[in-house]
């Protein structure tokens, strides 16, 4: 398995663009997440899904922020409109477990809002 | 609020030496915790985990250490090589990972020669 692929690695944005960040999870994984890094918080925990429903979105910090996961094997992060404070890198992961067997994440897409 | 901290950004550790890296938590559901290293422009990969039920889990020179009492969870590393210098994170889940993995902030180990 290729492991969990996100594209695009890396984004330059304007403000007030709209940008989607995407995923592919490993085959076979039920549960996918989106996390954001950041120098100031760390790893924050965006939104989860489960058998491609979302389960907990409480991490997602505004109404800009939305996504969605139309199959097993894809998902997207929408941010609409962008704002600088939005410049992060955003990792994908996906697990066979929700937090026993721990995560494999993406390699990240590291997104620049001017 | 920071639910799991890890509070040195970085540590210094000379190859050959044993690397100390310290995580705290402040909730009391979590029951399972796990380290991730992540080298730059990588995502981070699993390291160890360590279930509440004990007290220190081992795996080659990675050993994990949890003092529920104290909510205090270390990473052993013996001896550092030049290939661990990554940043650590430490996370943590509760009800079986109900709420996801929490993460620190991360410590950034560098190891000299």
């Amino acid at each position: 398995d290729a492991g969990v692929i996100q594209s695009p690695r890396h984004e330059v944005t304007e403000m007030g663009q709209e940008v989607t960040l995407r995923c592919k999870p490993i085959s076979g994984h039920d549960y996918l997440f989106w996390y954001r890094q950041t120098m100031m918080r760390g790893l924050e925990l965006l939104i989860y899904f489960n058998n491609n429903v979302p389960i907990d979105d409480s991490g997602m910090p505004e109404d800009r922020f939305s996504a969605k996961m139309p199959n097993a094997s894809f998902s997207t992060l929408k941010i609409q409109p962008s704002e600088p404070r939005d410049s992060a890198v955003y990792f994908c992961a996906s697990s066979s477990d929700r937090g026993g067997n721990g995560y494999t994440f993406g390699s990240g897409t590291r997104l620049t809002v001017v | 609020d920071q639910q799991v901290k890890q509070n040195s950004p970085s540590l210094s550790v000379q190859e050959g030496r044993i690397s100390i890296l310290n995580c705290d938590y402040t909730n009391s559901m979590f029951d399972y915790f796990l380290w991730y290293k992540k080298y730059p422009a990588e995502g981070p990969t699993f390291l160890i985990s360590i279930s509440s039920i004990k007290d220190k889990n081992e795996d080659g020179r990675f050993t994990v250490f949890l003092n529920k009492s104290a909510k205090h969870l270390s990473l052993h590393i013996v001896p550092s090589q030049p290939g661990d210098s990554a940043v650590y994170f430490c996370a943590a889940s509760a009800w079986g990972g109900a709420d996801g993995l929490t993460f620190g902030k991360g410590t950034h180990l560098i190891i000299q020669p």
